[in-house]
C-alpha cells in the first residue's frame, strides 16, 4: 500500500517569510496532486504535475516534482495570511480501481 | 454550475443511534469518493463509486459503514449504531472520470457524544 509522508506536520511564521514542505512517496507516483484546504471547506486543487523534474508556478507557489518522482515540494515566496491552511498531496493509485489517496498534510499558519 | 454540496453540514447524535450523510455530486461526474478527515489530518479513503461498476469499499473501516449512489448521482453514506471514535469531518468528492482531478464539499462533520 503506498504511503504520502509530509512534512512538517505543523508551520506557522511570519507573513513575507518563505516556507517548503514536502511530501515523500514510498513507491512512484503516478499523478502527483497538491490541494489546499481553508477551515470548514474541502480542499481544493492547485496543481498536478506528472513528469519526473517537472516545476510548475502558480503566481507565489512553486511546485517541484522530484526526478525519480517519489518526491515533491511546494514553495510559496512572500507568504501572505490568505496562504494559511493545510497543504494536502495526493497520488492516484490504480492498484485494483483507479483512487485517490492523500498523504498527512502540512498545517501551515501565516501570521500577520 | 453548482459544486458538490453535502448535507447536513454538521450533524451531533448519540452514540449508538444510526445517521446518513448526504453528497450531491457535480452533474455529469461519473466518479465519486467518501473519505474522512479527523481533527484537521489527513484524508483517509472510504468507498469509491465509479460508474456502474462495483464500488470499491475496501476502505470502510467496519461492517457499521456502507454507502449507495443511486442512479449514479447522489450518494449516501450510512454509519449505523455510531461510536465516539466516529466523530470526524466526512468530506465527498467527484470528478468528471476516474482519473480527473476531485471537487470536494465542504463535508458534514459528525460529532457522536
Amino acid at each position: 500500500t503506498q504511503l504520502l509522508e509530509q512534512s512538517p506536520q505543523f508551520l506557522s511564521i511570519q507573513e513575507g517569510e518563505n516556507l517548503t514542505v514536502y511530501c515523500n512517496s514510498s513507491s512512484v507516483f503516478s499523478s502527483l496532486q497538491w490541494y489546499r484546504q481553508e477551515p470548514g471547506e474541502g480542499p481544493v486543487l492547485l496543481v498536478t504535475v506528472v513528469t519526473g523534474g517537472e516545476v510548475k508556478k502558480l503566481k507565489r507557489l512553486t511546485f517541484q516534482f522530484g526526478d525519480a518522482r517519489k518526491d515533491s515540494s511546494l514553495h510559496i515566496t512572500a507568504a501572505q495570511t490568505g496562504d494559511t491552511g493545510l497543504y494536502l498531496c495526493a497520488d492516484l493509485t490504480t492498484s485494483g480501481t483507479y483512487k485517490y489517496i492523500f498523504g498527512t498534510g502540512t498545517r501551515l499558519k501565516v501570521l500577520a | 454550475g453548482a459544486g458538490v454540496s453535502q448535507s447536513p453540514s454538521n450533524k451531533v447524535t448519540e452514540k449508538g443511534k444510526d445517521v446518513e450523510l448526504r453528497c450531491d455530486p457535480i452533474s455529469g461526474h461519473t466518479a465519486l469518493y467518501w473519505y474522512r478527515q479527523s481533527l484537521g489530518q489527513g484524508l483517509e479513503f472510504l468507498i469509491y463509486f465509479q460508474g456502474n461498476s462495483a464500488p470499491d469499499k475496501s476502505g470502510l473501516p467496519s461492517d457499521r459503514f456502507s454507502a449507495e449512489r443511486t442512479g449514479g448521482s447522489v450518494s449516501t453514506l450510512t454509519i449505523q449504531r455510531t461510536q465516539q471514535e466516529d466523530s470526524a469531518v466526512y468530506l465527498c468528492a467527484s470528478s468528471f472520470t476516474g482519473n480527473s482531478p476531485l471537487h470536494f464539499g465542504n463535508g458534514t462533520r459528525l460529532t457522536v457524544t
